[in-house]
């Protein structure tokens, strides 16, 4: 699997958009990108997926460049709410498990 | 919205004893799940399972952890004589056929051993 790098926190405020990006240089033919939001004392949800180019969802989109050796999350216009933990994960779309890495703990003030 | 529930929010019990874990998982889904999170620490994947079969499972998932599907809607996870280092938060998971990066979570139970 893949290996993904994140910065390990980033702070905000409310109505601000923020963009995370993760790393993820030896991303296989195969691999899909995934992100994930952690709320404190709760379960991760799945936010967005994505393979190439660009993904939009009504929480976020996800930007792909062409190489694929990296991602950016992006959510707009960032409530309190959205403070979490974000993790991205690299892998085959048919994996059986789910490898979290440490995330990025974003922080919204007001 | 459907939602993976999961009974009991927390548990207290004693170095040694036997805890078993439930979890609902939403109604059409195929594949289940088992995770932990240490407090502080990543969510580590323990368990897969489908037709009624370990599909894969981590080295942390060892011959004190075991699975079961005792009926159509209820998920476990029995540990059978706890460890200190078993405190952790446990999360359930299912997902439907296909999609397997898009799991959806419990909201947790929280074990504490002493």
């Amino acid at each position: 699997l893949a290996k993904t790098t994140q910065p390990i926190s980033m702070d905000s405020y409310e109505g601000q958009e923020v963009n995370i990006t993760c790393s993820h240089n030896n991303i296989a033919t195969n691999d899909y990108i995934t992100w994930y939001q952690q709320f404190p004392s709760q379960g991760p949800r799945f936010i967005i997926q994505g393979y190439k180019t660009k993904v939009t969802n009504e929480v976020a989109s996800l930007f792909i460049p062409a190489d694929r050796k990296s991602s950016t999350l992006s959510l707009p216009r960032v409530s309190l709410s959205d403070t979490a933990v974000y993790y991205c994960l690299v892998g085959p779309y048919n994996t059986d498990k789910l490898i979290f890495g440490t995330g990025t703990r974003l922080q919204v003030f007001p | 919205e459907p939602e993976v529930t999961q009974t009991p929010s927390h548990q207290v019990t004693q170095m040694g004893q036997e805890v078993i874990l439930r979890c609902v998982p939403i109604s059409n889904h195929l594949y289940f799940y088992w995770y932990r999170q240490i407090l502080g620490q990543k969510v580590e994947f323990l368990v897969s399972f489908y037709n009624n079969e370990i599909s894969e499972k981590s080295e942390i998932f060892d011959d004190q952890f075991s699975v079961e599907r005792p009926d159509g809607s209820n998920f476990t996870l029995k540990i059978r004589s706890t460890k200190l280092e078993d405190s952790a938060m446990y999360f359930c998971a299912s997902r439907i056929q296909g999609g397997a990066y898009e799991q959806y979570f419990g909201p947790g139970t929280r074990l504490t051993v002493t």
